[in-house]
């Protein structure tokens, strides 16, 4: 079966440290990737995906993650965080098999920033 | 035009009342998701419409019943719920349920408390 594995369940930064939230996931075959956020008291807002190309792609708010297949892995970066990024981090994997799109998240990462 | 509206924004039910949550989109999409959030837990994927046929039912419990009257429209008709029902229910929707490069964006959610 499909999983998504985050392992930093919370993590505490102070504001211009840079942040590195890992995922990975357990699927063999071809796979879409996606980050997810929840702003408290907000809904789930798309921060990137990857589908295809560049593994390295950049998403908004200055937010960035790099898919490497060998690993699994999709991991979220930013170089310098601020206050405003404290929010749920959701990594979600969807397999490419099948008629229907289904959509795995990983179990989340709070994030706190202090000012 | 990335908006998925829910209604209504809290639920507070009785265990023999009968309710229904709403959610709408005008973004074309033809596939729609129900997902149910714990607190502190990632969304968990209920059921999947697709061109308003239901297409994925994850074994959710029948005192859950949805409707997809239309393309733009989702219901979720709550009937003898139990208090571990209460959660935030988010819905979603996307282009089209197909593997592909399709993206899934999400609703507020409503909150429901079952007393």
């Amino acid at each position: 079966a499909q999983s998504v594995s985050q392992h930093n369940h919370h993590v505490i930064l102070s504001e211009a440290a840079s942040l590195e939230l890992g995922c990975n996931y357990s699927y063999g075959g071809t796979v879409n990737l996606f980050w997810y956020v929840q702003y408290p008291g907000q809904h789930l807002q798309l921060l990137l995906k990857y589908f295809s190309g560049d593994p390295l792609v950049k998403g908004i708010k200055g937010f960035e993650a790099e898919f490497i297949k060998s690993k699994f892995s999709f991991n979220l970066r930013k170089p310098s965080v601020q206050w405003s990024d404290t929010a749920e981090y959701f990594c979600a994997v969807r397999a490419l098999r099948g008629a229907t799109n289904k959509l795995i998240f990983g179990t989340g990462t709070l994030l706190a920033v202090q000012p | 035009d990335t908006e998925v509206t829910q209604t209504p924004k809290h639920l507070v039910m009785g265990m023999t009342n009968k309710k229904s949550l709403k959610c709408e989109q005008h973004m074309g999409h033809r596939a729609m998701y129900w997902y149910k959030q714990k607190a502190k837990k990632p969304p968990e994927l209920m059921f999947v419409y697709s061109y308003e046929k239901l297409s994925i039912n994850e074994s959710v419990p029948s005192r859950f019943s949805p409707e997809c009257p239309n393309s733009s429209l989702l219901n979720l008709h709550l009937h003898a719920l139990q208090p571990e029902d209460s959660a935030l229910y988010l819905c979603a929707s996307s282009q089209d349920a197909g593997p592909g490069t399709d993206t899934q964006y999400f609703g507020p959610g409503t909150r429901l408390t079952v007393l």
